[in-house]
């Protein structure tokens, strides 16, 4: 079983619109959680961090199920240049990294 | 500060020569990964180090060498190169975490090695 798994898309949606990602991870003792987003031919970049608590950072709200073992990122009022890959990512106890395999999100004018 | 840097950021390869994929970073992180991201696979972690003279095997590290002589520098060796190796390969770093569980990991701009 992956460590992290992620439904890849794509998803397309109209300017505006809100989109959801789920995303789900396998070791209950994982101890921080991230979203991460790529565009194309670029590296991974820190979008937010994921709290139990949930956070949220403008349009951009993350929530952490640690019960379910499961972590959303809820992107509302999409924007053309939120167009990119948006990765997944949990961090266990031995300071190891896992990934999901990113779900695509392409914002249609 | 630059953060972390790779070089080269293209290589063309054949078949069973050997080169050193470079990565540094000038923010003192005692964590530096590699990983290799291939079309539907997501990323995954060939070797990683949390700190000079430590390194260790992460979920695909056959085919490739690390070492850690310093803090800064973090290079990847392939010993003979096949296709199956061809991938764009990004090197990261991250403070130790133990005291933030929010600190995360920084990537470098990454490599884009083909291999024939």
């Amino acid at each position: 079983r992956k460590e992290v798994e992620q439904d890849p898309g794509p998803f397309n949606v109209p300017e505006g619109a809100t989109v959801a990602f789920n995303c789900t991870y396998s070791n209950s003792a994982s101890q921080s959680f991230f979203w991460y987003r790529q565009d194309c031919r670029k590296e991974p970049k820190l979008l937010m961090s994921v709290y139990s608590s949930g956070n949220e950072d403008g349009r951009f709200t993350a929530q952490l199920n640690r019960a379910s073992q499961y972590i959303s990122l809820l992107i509302r009022d999409s924007k053309l240049s939120d167009s990119a890959t948006y990765l997944c990512v949990v961090r266990n106890t031995g300071n190891q990294f896992y990934f999901g395999t990113g779900t695509s999100l392409t914002v249609i004018p | 500060n630059a953060g972390v840097t790779q070089t080269p950021k293209f290589q063309v390869l054949k078949t069973g020569q050997s080169m050193t994929l470079q990565c540094a970073q000038d923010m003192n992180h005692e964590y530096m990964s590699w990983y290799r991201q291939d079309p539907g696979m997501g990323l995954r972690l060939i070797h990683y180090s949390v700190g000079a003279g430590i390194t260790d095997q992460g979920e695909v590290p056959n085919g490739y060498n690390v070492s850690r002589s310093t803090t800064e520098d973090f290079p990847l060796r392939l010993l003979s190169a096949a296709p199956s190796q061809t991938s764009v390969y990004f090197c990261a770093s991250s403070p130790p975490g133990r005291l933030a569980r929010t600190d995360t990991q920084y990537f470098g701009p990454g490599t884009r090695l083909t291999v024939l």
